[in-house]
């Protein structure tokens, strides 16, 4: 099974960086997923990753350590349309558990 | 031309009625997902269904029953609903999980 933590809150300022944190536990693991929702809508796709490294992808990157079980979602040059509930999800035995989130909030 | 759409999107009902929740994906997806999402935010799968197989199965009160007549199409009905059935239930599907997977918009269910 997995056991995926997150913080529960953070708060940046705009035009700042964030870095949002997850470790996971997890037996047969597949891939570690980033996920934005905004509060009342849908989750949507923002990163993956399997192998170790970073995967950058405009101004949001993530990162995987396998051996660590950690990875981070880096939220750069934050918009205040980037308020929202970043959900890290691992795959394996052929579904996404999520974590809680981390509902981050931008302030002008 | 939405890829993952569910009907409704809000459902207000009492106690002790069935209701159902109907998704449809024109992805081409074979494989479909049902979560359910709690006040506290927190996404848990329900079910899962491949090819119109289910695959996945979690920890859920026989009240809730899925139905995939054809691979593009994953329904779910609930019976004798309670109060602690009030979420937000998202439908999803992927091609293959290993590239994550796309949400619908959600129906927002509350049992009164």
């Amino acid at each position: 099974g997995q056991n995926i933590d997150q913080p529960t809150e953070m708060t940046a300022t705009e035009g700042a960086i964030v870095q949002i944190n997850c470790t996971y536990q997890t037996s047969g693991f597949n891939g570690l997923f980033w996920y934005q929702q905004h509060a009342g809508e849908a989750p949507t796709f923002l990163s993956y990753n399997v192998l170790d490294g970073l995967e950058e992808k405009g101004r949001f990157s993530s990162f995987l350590s396998r051996s660590k079980g950690y990875s981070y979602l880096l939220l750069k040059e934050l918009q205040m349309k980037d308020s929202a509930s970043y959900l890290c999800a691992g795959y394996n035995d052929y579904k996404l558990s999520f974590g809680a989130g981390t509902t981050v909030t931008v302030r002008a | 031309d939405t890829a993952v759409s569910q009907t409704p999107k809000y459902l207000v009902t009492q106690m002790g009625n069935d209701k159902s929740i109907k998704c449809e994906q024109n992805l081409g997806h074979d494989t479909m997902y049902w979560y359910k999402q709690d006040s506290k935010k927190f996404l848990k799968i329900m079910f899962s269904y491949n090819n119109k197989e289910l695959i996945i199965n979690e920890t859920v009160p026989n009240r809730f029953s899925p139905k995939s007549p054809d691979k593009a199409h994953l329904n779910l009905h609930i019976n004798s609903l309670e109060l602690g059935d009030s979420a937000v239930y998202f439908c999803a599907s992927s091609h293959d999980g290993n590239y994550g997977y796309t949400f619908g918009s959600g129906t927002r269910l509350t049992v009164v």
